[in-house]
């Protein structure tokens, strides 16, 4: 296993455009996790999946985003119609249980121009 | 105020010099990490604690869980420690860590 692993690293667009990230996690991981980290401050949670259930999700997730996690493996975050403020670095993590400990991916570079 | 707090925000330091990065919180905890980022971006965890003392090779973690604090610890650094430095809570009955705004640690060889 190569641990957590997220696509594309960087991704520029244009605002307005929909964009979509995926995070493969660590095989056995059965907890998924988004975070967004704009410059200068540290990361902040989005959104939260145990095998394929969303169960929790942030205020900071507005409408424009959504996330999946078919069959429990992969994950997908998409932000729709996106506004230069969704420029950030989208991070995504995965644990088999939270007092084990995480593994972070390296991360998507978002830039909305 | 933030639930965790971290300082100091920079620190620039001589190789070989020892070097402290402090963590506060407000919460009850069931864990704290201390991570670090690199330029590229990328997470890497160093450690989790949830009391007493860590050591992995010249880094060394602190909690000390009555004062709600935490110190990371670098000995004999070099340049190669250069990154940002974050710590991060594990609140009781929660999956979800919270951060602090990292310090950003550079070494002049």
């Amino acid at each position: 296993d190569t641990g957590v692993s997220q696509n594309p690293r960087h991704k520029i667009t244009k605002r307005g455009q929909n964009v979509t990230f995926r995070c493969d996690p660590i095989s056995e991981h059965n907890r998924l996790y988004w975070y967004r980290q704009t410059l200068g401050q540290g990361p902040e949670f989005l959104t939260y999946f145990q095998n394929e259930a969303q169960l929790e999700k942030s205020r900071l997730l507005s409408d424009r985003f959504s996330a999946e996690r078919p069959k429990g493996s992969f994950s997908t975050l998409e932000i729709q119609r996106t506004e230069q403020g969704d420029s950030a670095m989208y991070l995504c993590a995965s644990s088999l249980e939270s007092l084990i400990g995480y593994t972070f991916g390296s991360g998507t570079r978002l830039t909305v121009v | 105020k933030n639930e965790v707090e971290q300082s100091p925000q920079n620190l620039t330091a001589q190789e070989g010099e020892f070097i402290t990065i402090n963590c506060s919180y407000s919460v009850g905890i069931s864990a704290l990490h201390w991570l670090q980022q690199h330029p590229g971006g990328g997470i890497v965890s160093l450690f989790m604690l949830s009391s007493g003392k860590k050591k992995h090779g010249r880094l060394i973690a602190t909690i000390n869980i009555q004062e709600k604090h935490s110190s990371l610890h670098i000995t004999a650094s070099h340049p190669r420690d250069s990154a940002v430095y974050i710590c991060a809570v594990l609140s009781f009955g929660n999956e979800k860590l919270t951060f602090g705004t990292g310090t950003r640690l550079t070494i002049i060889p």
